[in-house]
């Protein structure tokens, strides 16, 4: 969906590596959320923030994924050091209690 | 807490053949569902959502669930499929309470349309 532009749409690293990944949501839409899809797990929300305040990151995996919102209009997601079975796909999400706009994902292999 | 059970996580159906996807839900409070569509290598895409109102919805692509709320259900039907349609659909709840704003998917189910 054009509200939301996500990068890079692929990343394969080595275990061990940081890894970054943006989320670039059109002004206006006030909650972003990330999720990570897998075969085994399906979609599962790692986080969110409204207003760029973080709201939940129940999901994440504290000693090694950090999620933050500098601004507006920029989400990060971080991972250090990053393992294999990080491997997914990551979602950023725009939107609300009534709708939601997912990005085009960033596919992260970990070797 | 809520959460989604989507029956089967495979549907194979013949082209022009009707369809249904099914979906429960369970919440503890107002509820707000969605149907989602995934083609490959893609993000998901809104197909239908119910808010309010009339429990039938329309939705793109010739779509359309049924919100049943006696029975916890928002199953997704088509009447006449097409090979195009072959994806991975999600059913999905948001509401109120200490769950605002957050979706909560199901497993998907896999429709693949034969011609």
């Amino acid at each position: 969906d054009a509200r939301v532009t996500q990068t890079p749409r692929h990343k394969v690293t080595e275990m061990g590596q940081e890894v970054t990944m943006r989320c670039q949501p059109i002004l206006g839409h006030n909650t972003v959320f990330w999720y990570r899809q897998t075969m085994m797990q399906g979609l599962e929300l790692l986080a969110y923030f409204r207003n760029r305040a973080p709201l939940d990151d129940s999901g994440m995996p504290k000693d090694r994924f950090s999620a933050e919102m500098p601004d507006a209009t920029l989400a990060t997601l971080k991972i250090q050091p990053s393992e294999p079975r990080d491997s997914a796909v990551y979602f950023c999400v725009v939107g609300g209690i009534t709708e939601a706009f997912f990005g085009q994902g960033t596919r992260l292999t970990v070797v | 807490a809520q959460s989604v059970t989507q029956l089967d996580s495979q549907v194979p159906v013949f082209e022009e053949a009707p369809v249904e996807l099914r979906c429960n839900y369970s919440s503890s409070v107002s509820v707000y569902l969605f149907w989602y569509v995934q083609y490959p290598n893609q993000g998901l895409q809104l197909l239908l959502k119910y808010l309010s109102g009339s429990t039938l919805v329309k939705g793109i692509n010739g779509f359309e669930a049924e919100f049943n709320k006696s029975q916890t259900s928002f199953h997704l039907r088509k009447p006449s499929v097409h090979i195009s349609d072959t994806a991975e659909y999600f059913c999905a709840v948001s509401g109120g309470g200490t769950s605002y704003g957050k979706l909560t998917f199901g497993q998907g189910t896999i429709l693949t349309v034969h011609p």
